[in-house]
């Protein structure tokens, strides 16, 4: 079955930049989705198809697929973004054809 | 503004089977697909199932397979998900979620508050 590998934990200070990465084989191909999930509380969609926000989301919150690797990006990080970040993707030939990442913990220094 | 309440926590006995529901408000229910994720203690997030009420037709990843149910009321815009031969194992927080179209495939634009299942002796 398909798998997603993310980096456990990602730090950053406030004010810079924190880039959250989503390996899969030939992941470019497929649609990019991100949550963002803070402790006790359901994920949040913080991004869909690669790029797009949905409405509520900070412009701060951009996405990119390219290749065996898309990627998170959060500008100007503020301490709220603190979370654990998941992506996820469809694909017809796994079981589940739901798949979610290993999560990454993004540390707010 | 479309909103997923679902059940309160749970405590179950190993072998035991659990319900848990998901009532959907704003929107159109019957076009919904709702999924239903689980996420153990501390571990990530995992698909188990979904259903799509307008036609009744439910999905089921092969893990859960014989073991899950998930059913869905029109009249009250409310899903369930049963799990039965519970195991320590299962414990965890289950949610249910609004799948929606992506550009490829699909993806999770709501979801419910989260209901723990606690399954212990």
């Amino acid at each position: 079955s398909y798998v997603l590998t993310q980096p456990p934990s990602v730090s950053v200070a406030p004010g810079q930049t924190a880039r959250i990465t989503c390996g899969g084989n030939n992941i470019g191909s497929k649609s990019v989705h991100w949550y963002q999930q803070k402790p006790g509380q359901a994920p949040v969609l913080v991004v869909y198809d690669d790029s797009d926000r949905p409405s509520g989301i900070p412009e701060r919150f951009s996405g990119s697929n390219s290749g065996n690797t898309a990627t998170l990006t959060i500008s100007r990080v503020e301490a709220g973004d603190e979370a654990d970040y998941y992506c996820q993707v469809w694909d017809s030939s796994s079981d589940p054809n739901y798949v979610f990442g290993t999560g990454t913990k993004v540390t707010v220094l | 503004q479309v909103q997923l309440v679902q059940s309160g926590a749970e405590v179950k006995k190993p072998g035991s089977s659990v319900k848990v529901s998901c009532k959907a408000s704003g929107g159109t229910f019957s076009s919904y697909t709702i999924s239903w994720v689980r996420q153990a203690p501390g571990q990530g997030l995992e698909w188990m199932g979904r259903i799509i009420p307008i036609l009744g037709i439910a999905n089921y990843a092969q893990k859960f397979q014989g073991r899950v149910t998930i059913t869905a009321d029109k009249s009250t815009s409310t899903a369930y998900m049963e799990l039965s031969s519970l195991r320590s194992e299962d414990t965890a927080v289950y949610y249910c979620a609004r799948e929606v179209p992506a550009a490829i495939g699909y993806y999770f634009d709501y979801w419910g508050q989260g209901t723990l299942v606690t399954v212990s002796s």
